[in-house]
């Protein structure tokens, strides 16, 4: 059953320096998302992306998050200085329209993210 | 806007008694609505969704939900629980049109032998 990866499973960086969290989507389906969870909270949309664009981001997704689709593959959220507030796991997902409405999103393992 | 209501952060059950974990949402649109499943340190898998075809949706590992429109809610159930179980549940609502998704604060399951 074809399933969302995500690389790394744990990524520990210094506060100020730039990560990138890579997915990789089902491959036929057309629409990214990621979100993020914080330890002890729920889980909080971040951003949504189709057809090479963001088509929706939440009040979280600031100047510091940006997304990539750099190839036909992967899908790559990049936080640019990293604060200690953005430890969190990460949560990449995607889906695509199944013939009706309603679009089921498959997640990936997430990434664990520990600024230091 | 959507939100999301899980009334309970904890459930504590006996195995083999059944499950009942609450959700009650509010939407301006006629929602999609979900259920997922996270086990200790893995990632979001689904359990069942709602898409307007039944109201009563059966998913996996023999839980099921049932949609009350009326009520707002999407309770989800499973008659007879087992210690594979015990997990963080989570409800979530999203628009018709199915972007992004927003969850509910999660109950925790726990499972007694």
């Amino acid at each position: 059953e074809p399933e969302v990866t995500q690389t790394p499973s744990h990524q520990v960086t210094q506060m100020g320096q730039e990560v990138i969290l890579r997915c990789v989507p089902i491959s036929n389906h057309l629409y990214f998302y990621w979100y993020r969870q914080i330890l002890g909270q729920k889980v909080e949309f971040l951003v949504s992306f189709y057809n090479n664009e963001i088509s929706e981001k939440s009040e979280i997704f600031d100047d510091q998050f940006s997304v990539e689709r750099p190839d036909g593959s992967n899908f790559t959220l990049k936080i640019r200085s990293t604060k200690l507030e953005d430890s969190a796991m990460y949560f990449c997902a995607s889906s695509d329209r199944d013939g009706g409405p309603i679009y089921e999103q498959y997640f990936g393992p997430g990434t664990r993210l520990t600024v230091t | 806007a959507q939100s999301v209501t899980q009334l309970d952060s904890h459930v504590s059950v006996s195995e083999g008694t059944p499950v009942l974990l609450r959700c009650n949402y509010s939407s301006s649109y006629s929602p999609s609505l979900f259920w997922y499943v996270q086990h200790p340190n893995k990632g979001l898998q689904l359990l069942l969704k709602y898409t307007s075809a039944a109201t009563l949706v059966k998913g996996i590992n023999g839980f099921e939900a049932e949609f009350k429109k009326s009520e707002t809610s999407f309770h989800l159930t499973k008659p007879s629980a087992h210690m594979s179980d015990a997990a963080e549940y989570f409800c979530v609502v999203s628009p018709t049109d199915g972007q992004n998704f927003v969850f509910g604060p999660g109950t925790r399951l726990s499972v007694l032998p």
